[in-house]
């Protein structure tokens, strides 16, 4: 069984730029969920798509969105990059939602410069 | 608002010692889970184990246990006999049942080096 794939793994983007993360959950998952980790703040919760619909979202800025697909794929997008965008961007995913356990993958790491 | 609060940010042990990290939260729900995940350096989180907050036994397995108590709000881990292998960084976390979906808080984690 696949697990949750993000692509891509490591990109390097500058300032003012535009970025899009993609995440294939596990076959079957509903839910996919996003998470930022920095050094500084730690892992936090960007937002929750359930059946294509946002189910809760972090307290981030509107230059942070995302949508997922009829087929559970989601994508997230950061807009007009800062440098304090630099992170490893989590995507994790589940069959329901509402305190689920979550498969993780292995994160994309973006580089603000 | 939830809180998770990982006091210690990093153990050094010797290989076969046992080792506890804390875990301590804050929530005003009456309905939540609690979890452990570990992130070894290939970045991705690895579920350990999820409790809600009905059930307070302890659990173990294998060389984990972990030890939740309401009274402290804490949910305690121990690995008993460390091995290099269990070096990682390991993240407590909270989510609660209150239309907040699978929204995990996490805890600022124990990175746990194990030496041989």
């Amino acid at each position: 069984k696949a697990g949750v794939t993000q692509t891509p793994r490591y990109l390097i983007k500058t300032r003012g730029q535009q970025v899009t993360l993609s995440c294939s959950p596990i076959s079957g998952h509903r839910s996919v969920s996003w998470y930022q980790q920095t050094p500084g703040q730690g892992l936090q919760f960007l937002f929750e798509y359930f059946s294509e619909t946002q189910r809760n979202k972090g307290n981030f800025p509107g230059r942070f969105s995302g949508r997922q697909f009829s087929n559970s794929r989601s994508e997230m997008n950061v807009s007009t990059l800062e440098l304090g965008d630099s992170a490893l961007y989590l995507c994790a995913s589940s069959y329901n939602s509402g305190a689920n356990v979550l498969t993780f993958g292995a994160g994309s790491r973006l580089t603000v410069l | 608002a939830q809180k998770v609060t990982q006091a210690q940010t990093e153990i050094s042990v010797v290989e076969k010692e046992d080792v506890t990290l804390d875990c301590v939260y804050e929530t005003r729900d009456t309905t939540y889970y609690l979890f452990w995940y570990k992130q070894p350096p290939s970045g991705e989180l690895v579920f350990l184990i999820r409790r809600n907050s009905f059930d307070e036994q302890n659990e173990i397995s294998g060389r984990y246990s972990w030890n939740f108590q309401k009274s402290t709000s804490s949910f305690n881990f121990t690995i008993t006999a460390s091995q290099v292998v269990d070096s990682a960084v390991y993240f407590c976390a909270l989510s609660v049942l209150n239309n907040a979906g699978n929204m995990l808080t996490f805890g600022g984690g124990t990175r746990l080096m194990v030496k041989p």
